[in-house]
């Protein structure tokens, strides 16, 4: 298992601002996850980071927009850049070990209010 | 490309009462489905996968799901909630050759005395 932590739990934006979110995992892990859950949506997968190499994003979601980092095999951070409205939902992390089939581990999530 | 379909919203239910969250996936491949639990303000916590084999699988906190393909659902259930188990819950899939899980919306099982 994991325990993962991110910062912020929440916070509150104007639009055309920047914010960057930190996700940390009490354990090294291959894979981490960054989702996104608009409300009253589905979660949705942005993109895989893997660390040492460029994160891989999803159809709709664009590096310019989202960029990742992946520094260490415990460490992660993504940014939602030139904020809008459209952005305010709940940024979750999740954690796995590589195998398909393996349970992700989620982090307790960011929820960004952009105004 | 996977999809999930929650068909309820919110299940209220009373204490003590079995309940069943219903869950329907849509898939041209071979799946893996997942019940995720999100209590308030924590992050999401695996309750039960379905991989292969039988095809009703057992999870924590005395949750059960069966895998129905001819039906292509998975729907989770438990003979008897508590108070506790009031949470939100997710359905999930993923393809057997990738990472991503493809969530349904949610539903809200309320639990009350």
């Amino acid at each position: 298992s994991a325990v993962i932590s991110q910062k912020p739990s929440r916070d509150i934006c104007q639009r055309g601002t920047s914010l960057t979110i930190q996700c940390q995992v009490d354990s090294q892990v291959t894979m981490m996850f960054w989702y996104r859950q608009q409300p009253g949506q589905s979660l949705t997968l942005i993109a895989t980071a893997n660390q040492g190499s460029e994160a891989t994003y999803e159809s709709g979601f664009v590096i310019d927009k989202f960029p990742i980092s992946r520094p260490n095999l415990t460490f992660s951070t993504l940014t939602v850049s030139n904020m809008s409205p459209e952005d305010s939902s709940i940024y979750l992390c999740s954690v796995g070990w590589g195998g398909v089939s393996d349970e992700q581990f989620f982090g307790p999530g960011t929820r960004l209010t952009v105004l | 490309a996977q999809s999930v379909t929650q068909l309820d919203s919110q299940v209220p239910v009373f204490e003590e009462a079995p309940v069943e969250l219903r869950c329907n996936y849509s898939s041209s491949v071979s799946v893996y489905l997942f019940w995720y639990v999100q209590y308030p303000n924590q992050g999401l916590q695996l309750l039960l996968k379905y991989l292969s084999g039988s095809t009703l699988v057992k999870g924590i906190n005395g949750f059960e799901a069966e895998f129905n393909k001819s039906q292509t659902s998975f729907h989770l259930r438990k003979p008897s909630v508590h108070i506790s188990d009031t949470a939100e819950y997710f359905c999930a899939v993923s393809g057997i050759s990738g990472y991503a899980l493809n969530f349904g919306k949610g539903t809200s099982l309320l639990v009350t005395p």
